[in-house]
């Protein structure tokens, strides 16, 4: 099974539409969990990190479900500008790697 | 804003050679990373560097690869003897610590061609 696993997609949506990314993680351990934006060829960039209780930043609210081991980002009110591929990013304990999905990618339309 | 900067943003190199790549984190960062993207796949975890030593490694940073702080500011990645396989995109990466929900801030990452 994959440390994190993600839909690749593509996400084709309308703008203005709601978008949905779900993310599962195998290792039980992971205590930090984030999700990055990535533009084509581009580094990550932190776009919110998900805590326990959910949390909303904007157009975007992300929720953890430890016992499913299950990550969701929503996108309300797509714009173009939110086309790129997001991430999803687990870190287990007190260990500094973190380790990537292999990301869902997003392309908003007129 | 501070950033991560990196040095080339891409080099070439032809197999078997010696290839430099090199970071200056963020000036009052602690912990240092490199990570690699290959074309199409998802980014991975090499390296992370803290008091002037290795803390964690990936089975993909084997003997062929080493990092430095040979100053105060520069953090770097060699790869002794490059193999087409090494070809990818190279991000460095640092943070204010590794405790949990502490943000990495990424460069732009050099890009390594292999020929």
């Amino acid at each position: 099974r994959k440390e994190v696993e993600q839909d690749p997609g593509p996400f084709n949506v309308p703008e203005g539409a709601t978008v949905a990314f779900n993310c599962t993680y195998s290792n039980s351990a992971s205590q930090s969990f984030f999700w990055y934006r990535q533009d084509c060829r581009k580094e990550p960039k932190l776009l919110m990190s998900v805590y326990s209780s959910g949390n909303e930043d904007g157009r975007f609210t992300a929720q953890l479900n430890r016992a499913s081991q299950y990550i969701s980002l929503l996108i309300r009110d797509s714009k173009l500008s939110d086309s790129a591929t997001y991430l999803c990013v687990v870190k287990a304990g007190t260990a500094s790697k973190l380790t990537f999905g292999t990301g869902t990618r997003l392309q908003v339309t007129l | 804003e501070p950033e991560v900067t990196q040095t080339p943003s891409h080099q070439v190199t032809q197999m078997g050679q010696e290839v430099i790549l090199r970071c200056v984190p963020i000036s009052n960062h602690l912990y240092f990373y490199w990570y690699r993207q290959i074309l199409g796949q998802k980014v991975e975890f090499l390296v992370s560097f803290y008091n002037n030593e290795i803390s964690e490694k990936s089975e993909i940073f084997d003997d062929q690869f080493s990092v430095e702080r040979p100053d105060g500011s520069n953090f770097t990645l060699k790869i002794r003897s490059t193999k087409l396989e090494d070809s990818a995109m190279y991000f460095c990466a640092s943070s204010e610590a590794h405790t949990t929900n502490t943000e990495a801030f990424f460069g732009q990452g050099t890009r390594l061609t292999v020929v």
